[in-house]
């Protein structure tokens, strides 16, 4: 089946430095790609929608200068968080979606703790 | 009111159980997801549904369009299906994914 692989898996850092996520689908055409944010002991939550070569579509109340997304190819998306500040840990999740298809397939997400 | 609402929050049973549980929604939708997410955080795609039934393994799902409402259904469960169980919709106005608050299912030995 569609894999889609996520690194990394675990990342600690400094605050005020950025950290780059990277969702790859490994055998299949990615035509939009879904980030989510999840707090501890909460639903998932959508960051933002993006589309291969076009800008990403945010949620409300989501920073979008602070959350980069580049979707630069159907293969690749990431996801930078700039200036990460520890209200900024979380674990942060991709989908992707095969062109027409509903169909979403997950990365394994990646747990970000700012110190 | 939000617009995906899953019940029960959180469910504790026996192995051998039969276990369901229930996703409504409000809005007009493109299909119906219904995930399953591990104590490490990982994401399973169970289900995607647009009509009718699907069943895979000990697991069935189930739609029913006029009613806006979807079923997870676990047949003879195991401790190994102990995860929070999610249901995801696609809205048709926009596609923008809604997910429901999940529930976090327990199976006892």
């Amino acid at each position: 089946g569609a894999v889609v692989s996520q690194h990394p898996s675990r990342v600690i850092c400094k605050s005020g430095t950025s950290v780059k996520i990277e969702c790859r689908s490994l055998d299949f055409q990615a035509t939009t790609m879904f980030w989510y944010r999840q707090f501890p002991k909460q639903s998932l939550m959508l960051m933002a929608t993006s589309n291969e070569g076009s800008k990403a579509t945010y949620e409300q109340g989501v920073e979008k200068d602070k959350f980069l997304i580049n979707h630069a190819s159907l293969t690749l998306s990431t996801l930078t968080v700039t200036s990460a500040h520890p209200e900024d840990s979380s674990f942060y999740i991709c989908s992707a979606a095969q062109g027409a298809e509903v169909k979403l397939f997950f990365g394994s997400g990646t747990q970000l703790s700012v110190l | 009111k939000n617009e995906v609402e899953q019940s029960p929050q959180n469910l504790t049973a026996q192995e051998g159980e039969f276990i369901t549980i229930n996703c409504s929604y409000s809005v007009g939708i493109s299909a119906l997801h219904w995930l399953q997410q591990h104590p490490g955080g990982g994401i399973v795609s169970l289900f995607m549904l647009s009509s009718g039934k699907k069943k895979h393994g000990r697991l069935i799902a189930t739609i029913n369009i006029q009613e806006k409402h979807s079923s997870l259904h676990i047949t003879a469960s195991h401790p190994r299906d102990s995860a929070v169980y999610i249901c995801a919709v696609r809205k048709t106005s926009n596609y923008q994914l809604i997910w429901g608050a999940g529930t976090k299912l327990i199976i006892k030995p």
